[in-house]
């Protein structure tokens, strides 16, 4: 079983729609947790970034961290078609390990105008 | 200034040849990551660098993986005597202060070993 488990999609929703993205982890050691959206041929991109367990909101996007669940989640408000790409969650242990990054398998979202 | 870059975009191979993928990363930023995607999945660790020093290679598959920072800039991963499965995309991120900021993923370099 992988550390972190995200469902591949792909997930299609009409522009305006809210995108709903999840992961759930096993190992309870991460306390970082970042959202990486990934254009088709291109690298990750950071769009969310939250430590330990809350709430953050930045514009349109919203991050949900449940550490006593161990599920986190991303929410994307009155999605655009620009939004269809492949979004990975990331989490990692601590800074001081150098943040490396255990990444879930990524979602693909389409958004259709 | 230029995000990071990666080199060969696309490298075709026969197995067992040796294989040198190059990473330059964001200038002045200490950190660098390499990571190897799979078609449909994320990327998973390989290795990492702090300036020169690696400091942790408990990703790389087996010995056959190897990385290099000797200057604590560009960085090269070599993969000797390649098998089919190591066919991958191979993706360098690199980061400012030791690892504490956000990490920027280059475009990944596509090795198909034939």
């Amino acid at each position: 079983q992988k550390e972190v488990e995200q469902d591949p999609g792909p997930l299609s929703v009409p522009e305006g729609a809210i995108v709903s993205l999840n992961c759930t982890y096993s190992n309870s050691a991460f306390q970082y947790f970042m959202w990486y959206r990934q254009y088709s041929r291109k690298g990750p991109e950071l769009l969310m970034y939250t430590y330990s367990s809350g709430n953050k909101e930045d514009g349109r996007f919203t991050a949900q961290v449940d550490k006593s669940s161990k599920y986190i989640s991303l929410f994307i408000r009155d999605s655009q078609p620009s939004d269809s790409a492949t979004y990975l969650c990331a989490m990692s242990q601590t800074k001081a390990a150098g943040n490396k990054l255990t990444f879930g398998g990524g979602t693909r979202v389409l958004v259709k105008p | 200034g230029a995000g990071v870059s990666q080199s060969p975009r696309y490298k075709v191979t026969k197995r067992g040849q040796d294989v040198a993928l190059r990473c330059d990363p964001i200038s002045g930023h200490v950190s660098l990551y390499w990571y190897r995607q799979a078609l449909g999945q994320g990327p998973e660790f390989l290795t990492y660098f702090n300036y020169e020093a690696q400091q942790d290679k408990s990703g790389l598959p087996n010995d056959r993986f190897s990385a290099e920072r000797p200057e604590g800039s560009i960085s090269t991963l070599t993969i000797q005597r390649t098998e089919q499965r190591d066919s991958a995309m191979y993706r360098c991120a690199s980061s400012g202060n030791r690892g504490r900021e956000t990490q920027y993923f280059g475009p990944g370099t596509r090795l198909l070993v034939l």
